[in-house]
């Protein structure tokens, strides 16, 4: 498999479950990010692991939880989640370099709904 | 800090007709300058970027950008629009740090 490859592709959780959103990616990217992409607004960067570094916006909940074992794989941890948390969660990766931004590569996302 | 501002939300053009998307960007030395293209229920992909060199950057799928310094403007063209260009197109820009400001995306409709 190649590129970025996100699990499950659409999720329905309740506000009390427990639930783990995968990425994996098979580029050899040294960097990797969690955004949340809502409807009618611009996408909203949750999380950065960088060369075994973590990098987070300090006004995503507690309620996400972030973990990257390792370079190629990042899992974001939900619980209690509110229905606003409903969203498209997108993983991408990219390679970094000394003072060079190379982009992004993005997997194709999960559909999250809290009911 | 560094912005990106896509000043239409929704642009509809005839199939063949010419596309310009617009966008302006905010950053204090020569940026990193990327479009991103989305269809409804997948990720994005990249069409184009810009680092340094040549302004008019050539990209995926006929589509080409030109960075105008002077205006702050990396604006998306493509000659001849086809039904399957019908998605959402994000505008992005990085600077030496590792993270990617992206716009709010521009819709784009194709008339047949």
């Amino acid at each position: 498999e190649t590129g970025v490859t996100q699990t499950p592709r659409h999720l329905v959780m309740g506000m009390t479950n427990k639930k783990s959103l995968k990425c994996e990616q098979h580029l050899g990217h040294n960097a990797m990010y969690w955004y949340k992409q809502s409807a009618k607004k611009p996408l909203e960067l949750m999380f950065v692991y960088s060369l075994e570094e973590r990098v987070e916006n300090n006004s995503v909940p507690s309620r996400f939880s972030p973990e990257c074992p390792n370079s190629s794989h990042l899992f974001l941890h939900l619980h209690t989640l509110q229905p606003e948390d409903s969203a498209l969660y997108l993983c991408a990766s990219s390679q970094e370099g000394r003072g060079q931004h190379y982009g992004y590569t993005f997997g194709s996302g999960t559909r999250l709904t809290v009911v | 800090a560094q912005s990106v501002t896509q000043p239409d939300i929704h642009i509809t053009v005839s199939e063949g007709a010419s596309l310009e998307l617009r966008c302006n960007y905010s950053y204090g030395a020569t940026p990193y300058l990327f479009w991103y293209v989305q269809s409804p229920g997948q990720g994005l992909q990249l069409l184009l970027k810009y680092f340094s060199g040549d302004t008019l950057v050539q990209g995926i799928k006929g589509f080409e950008a030109e960075f105008k310094r002077s205006q702050s403007s990396f604006n998306l063209r493509k000659p001849s629009v086809h039904w399957s260009d019908a998605a959402e197109y994000f505008c992005a820009v990085g600077g030496s740090a590792r993270q990617l400001t992206f716009g709010s995306g521009t819709q784009l409709t194709v008339l047949p």
